[in-house]
C-alpha cells in the first residue's frame, strides 16, 4: 500500500534561515507528488506538485521541492524562513491519477522563531 | 481561481441531530469532490469520492449510512452526519477537482469545524 512519510512533526527555524521539510513516499509506480500548507482552522492551500518533466518544481511564496525517484523522496525547501511561513505543511501522494485519491503524510508543523 | 467554499464554517449540534456540510466549486465546475476529516494535530484522512450524478465511494470504514454524500450538481456537494454523536466532532473538508484536469490538482475548501454536544 501506498505512504507517505514525513520525517519530523516539528521544525524549528530561525528567520532567514533554510527551510527544509522532509517527505518519503512508497509507491510502486511513480505518483504524483503534492506539498500542502495549511494556517490555523483553514483548508489547505497547494504550495507545488509533481506530475511529470522537471524533476525541481518551484512553487507560491518561494518554495521549491525535488522529487528524486531513487530516493523516494520529496523534500520541500525554501532558502529563507519568513514569518508568515509558520503553517502546518502537508506532503500527499496520488498513487493513481484514475481515481485522484491523495494519501497524506502526518503533517511537519513550521516554526519560524524571530 | 479555483475557489471552493464550505458552509457553515463552524457548527455545534446537540447529539443525535443531523448536520449537512455544504462544500461548492465558485468558479469551476467540478465532477469530482472529496470529504476528509481532520482530528486535531492529525492529518487529513479521505472519507468519500463524491462524482456528480452518481452515488459516492467511500473508504474502508467509513459508515455511508451515517455520512451522506450528494453530488446534485457539477459546482455542489453535500455531506450530512446522520445522528452525530460527540465522536464525530472533528475538521470536515472537502476539495474538487476541476473537470478535465485529469486529477491532478485538487482544491481545498476552508473547512467546517463540528462540535457534538
Amino acid at each position: 500500500a501506498q505512504s507517505v512519510t514525513q520525517l519530523g512533526s516539528h521544525v524549528s527555524v530561525s528567520e532567514g534561515a533554510l527551510v527544509l521539510l522532509r517527505c518519503n513516499y512508497s509507491s510502486s509506480v511513480p505518483p504524483y507528488l503534492f506539498w500542502y500548507v495549511q494556517y490555523p482552522n483553514q483548508g489547505l492551500q497547494l504550495l507545488l506538485k509533481y506530475t511529470t518533466g522537471a524533476t525541481l518544481v518551484k512553487g507560491i511564496n518561494g518554495f521549491e521541492a525535488e522529487f528524486k525517484k531513487s530516493e523516494t523522496s520529496f523534500h520541500l525547501t525554501k532558502p529563507s524562513a519568513h514569518m508568515s511561513d509558520a503553517a502546518e505543511y502537508f506532503c500527499a501522494v496520488m498513487p493513481s491519477s484514475n481515481t485522484g485519491k491523495l494519501i497524506f503524510g502526518q503533517g511537519t508543523t513550521l516554526q519560524v522563531k524571530p | 481561481g479555483a475557489v471552493v467554499s464550505q458552509h457553515p464554517s463552524w457548527v455545534i449540534c446537540k447529539s443525535g441531530t443531523s448536520v449537512k456540510i455544504e462544500c461548492r466549486s465558485l468558479d469551476f465546475q467540478a465532477t469530482t469532490m472529496f470529504w476528509y476529516r481532520q482530528f486535531p494535530k492529525q492529518s487529513l484522512m479521505l472519507m468519500a469520492t463524491s462524482n456528480e450524478g452518481s452515488k459516492a465511494t467511500y473508504e474502508q470504514g467509513v459508515e455511508k449510512d451515517k455520512f451522506l454524500i450528494n453530488h446534485a450538481s457539477l459546482t455542489l456537494s453535500t455531506l450530512t452526519v446522520t445522528s452525530a454523536h460527540p465522536e464525530d466532532s472533528s475538521f470536515y473538508i472537502c476539495s474538487a477537482e476541476i473537470a478535465g484536469t485529469g486529477r491532478k490538482t485538487q482544491y481545498f475548501g476552508p473547512g467546517t469545524r463540528l462540535l457534538v454536544l
